[in-house]
């Protein structure tokens, strides 16, 4: 089985400060990780996504994840945030002999001038 | 390049009544097709997905059905609506490889009164 959690349903960050939104993942074999972005209304949106190599992967917008196996996360981070990022983020994983993607329930993320 | 449509963007529907919710996906052949339906705080849940036409897979027992007439064609359905089926659903798409992510299509916001 697969599971995710976002530990944060809410994050407040003001405009140009760092963050990061945490993923910690639940899974016993080789996994893909993702990272989607939906704003108000629209459907979701691929950020990122750890396939396998490098931990670090970087992601549109200026976003980038570190895949950490040995603590079963893959957090999302952003040095220096702006207005426009305000959105909901999902994490999601899929197992390697799964069809189908498993979400966590999202982190709203809401920037402030 | 590919590209996935839903439609419609919103609908207002009496408890009931019946639902037909279309999305398709063009540029691509033999797509693994997804229906998801989000509700506020709960993420995203996985309600039908297909790997090929006619083949249909349900995660969670609804009043809702999924059909695939064509390879790139994917419907979801109800007969009668409840209250509870109200929601944002989310239609998506993604090759046949294992690691390849989901696109999302612009979702239908359903209202059901």
């Amino acid at each position: 089985a697969q599971s995710v959690t976002q530990l944060d349903s809410q994050v407040p960050v003001f405009e140009e400060a760092p963050v990061e939104l945490r993923c910690n993942y639940s899974s016993s074999v080789s996994v893909y990780l993702f990272w989607y972005v939906q704003y108000p209304n629209q459907g979701l949106q691929l950020l990122l996504k750890y396939l396998s190599g490098s931990t670090l992967v970087k992601g549109i917008n200026g976003f980038e994840a570190e895949f950490n196996k040995s603590q079963t996360s893959f957090h999302l981070r952003k040095p220096s945030v702006h207005i426009s990022d305000t959105a909901e983020y999902f994490c999601a994983v899929r197992n390697s002999g799964y069809s189908t993607l498993t979400f966590g329930k999202g982190t709203m993320l809401l920037v402030s001038p | 390049s590919q590209t996935i449509h839903q439609w419609p963007a919103t609908l207002v529907q009496p408890v009931g009544s019946p639902l037909s919710l279309e999305c398709t996906v063009e540029g691509t052949s033999n797509p693994n097709l997804y229906w998801y339906r989000q509700a506020a705080g709960r993420g995203l849940q996985l309600l039908f997905y297909s790997v090929g036409i006619g083949q249909i897979s349900s995660e969670v027992p609804q009043n809702l059905s999924a059909s695939r007439p064509q390879d790139r064609q994917f419907i979801l359905s109800s007969k009668k609506l409840l209250l509870s089926d109200s929601g944002f659903y989310l239609c998506a798409w993604r090759p046949g490889q294992p690691n390849s992510p989901l696109h999302f299509g612009n979702g239908t916001r359903l209202t059901v009164t």
